[in-house]
């Protein structure tokens, strides 16, 4: 069964370090997400993704954030200088067709020291 | 912003018990999905609901889309151990939009 993949599963960088998170999505997949999860806490929404530009983007998803679609398969999160509060696990998700079905992927565990 | 008011916050059960867990929300959505996280992991999506009043099923697993859009449950029936884990709501107001998840139930299942 097709999955999403997500590289590296754990990150540990020093605070102000660029940091770029790797996704995998479905392959016949359109609509490309990021997520961030903060441990103990609930998942929130970063980003969409379509048609290579973002479509929505949330309060969190601030000018030290970006993403890219360098090629037909990847999807990154590139975080310029990390904060000790960017230390979360972060999700990708993508979807085809049908609405709503959004599939996720392992997710990155970033620790900023 | 939107929120989704999940309960309980956590259960503890015996093997074999039924369950049941439900979100609501002061806005409507227009998709309903019940994802499963186990430590460490991503979500995986469980069970998706797209109309008011569905009641699908997957297994085991039971989920209702409320009649007014702004609530919905998951059922577990005869749980296993297996079961343990985190399970969150998510809504969506469109398919476009991003999912808004609940905070989650923690199942614990005692054998």
């Amino acid at each position: 069964e097709p999955e999403v993949t997500q590289t590296p599963s754990h990150q540990v960088t020093q605070m102000g370090q660029e940091v770029i998170l790797r996704c995998v999505p479905i392959s016949n997949h359109l609509y490309f997400y990021w997520y961030r999860q903060i441990l103990g806490q609930k998942v929130e929404f970063l980003v969409s993704f379509y048609n290579n530009e973002i479509s929505e983007k949330s309060e969190i998803f601030d000018d030290q954030f970006s993403v890219e679609r360098p090629d037909g398969s990847n999807f990154t999160l590139k975080i310029r200088s990390t904060k000790l509060e960017d230390s979360a696990m972060y999700f990708c998700a993508s979807r085809g067709l049908q609405p709503g079905t959004q599939y996720f992927g392992p997710g990155t565990r970033l620790l900023v020291l | 912003g939107q929120q989704l008011n999940q309960s309980p916050q956590s259960m503890f059960i015996q093997e074999g018990e039924d369950v049941s867990m439900n979100c609501t929300s002061s806005s409507i959505f227009n998709t309903w999905l019940w994802y499963k996280q186990d430590p460490g992991e991503g979500p995986v999506l469980l069970i998706a609901l797209y109309k008011a009043g569905e009641l699908t099923s997957n297994g085991r697993l039971t989920a209702q889309f409320g009649i007014t859009r702004k609530d919905s449950f998951l059922n577990i029936s005869a749980s296993i151990p297996s079961d343990v884990g985190i399970y969150f709501c998510a809504g969506q107001i469109s398919g476009n939009t991003p999912l808004v998840f609940g905070k989650g139930t923690r199942l614990s299942v005692i054998a």
